[in-house]
């Protein structure tokens, strides 16, 4: 079945950079974009950004233009987000999602708990 | 790029229809019937219900459904259960994509 598998929590100090992974399975990689998106504790879905793993093509959200960078590895079938500069407010939830058009987000990975703290 | 704007709750007793709404600007939705709608459970990854404005993927309950008038998309429970109890988001495409602020359903 289609699955979406992404790594583990992490704790980061202030002005440090991290990297989530978001490993599919049970589909063709390229075929479908995936798509970043965070969740505060107890606030709402956040977008950060979008890639095409067929040719790398990116796109972000205005407030993560020149934080967040989208990359993947084909022969792993894995995508990343990179956040760098983290700080306080960086801390969430991030998820990552397949673009299924026109079906939209039809597939979530788990979840990646990160924590940003002195 | 703003987030449309969601009621902060709804609720409802069992059997119950309710509504919740989903308002943004001409920009957020304007020519794209590009509207979804996500359940998201405490603790759980986000859900798709409706994508294309009305359309349920396979395996979403028809108690779901979805319409848009103008600037406002909607999202109707119908016949609501206590399983439906959870937070709900419209998401909408403008310059990348957006989500609205969420609602939270309450089954009395």
């Amino acid at each position: 079945q289609v699955q979406l598998v992404q790594s583990g929590a992490e704790v980061k100090k202030p002005g440090a950079s991290v990297k989530v992974s978001c490993k599919a399975s049970g589909y063709s990689f390229i075929n479908n974009n995936i798509d970043w998106v965070r969740q505060a504790a107890g606030q709402g879905l956040e977008w950060i950004g979008w890639m095409s793993p067929k040719n790398g093509d990116t796109g972000y959200a205005q407030k993560f233009r020149g934080r967040a960078t989208i990359t993947r590895d084909i022969s792993t079938s894995t995508a990343y987000l990179e956040l760098n500069s983290l700080t306080s407010e960086d801390t969430a939830i991030y998820y990552c999602a397949r673009y299924s058009n026109p079906v939209d987000f039809d597939t979530w990975g788990q979840g990646t708990q990160v924590t940003v703290s002195s | 790029q703003s987030a449309p704007t969601q009621p902060a709750s709804v609720s409802g007793s069992p059997g119950q229809s309710i509504t919740i709404s989903c308002t943004g600007t001409s920009s957020d939705f304007g020519n794209y019937d590009f509207v979804s709608w996500y359940q998201q459970h405490p603790g759980k990854a986000p859900k798709l219900l409706i994508f294309g404005v009305n359309h349920r993927p396979s395996g979403v309950s028809h108690r779901f459904s979805g319409s848009r008038s103008g600037n406002t998309a909607s999202l109707t429970i119908s016949g609501l259960q206590a399983e439906d109890e959870a937070d709900y988001y419209c998401c909408s495409y403008s310059l990348g994509r957006v989500f609205g602020g969420g609602t939270k359903v309450t089954v009395l």
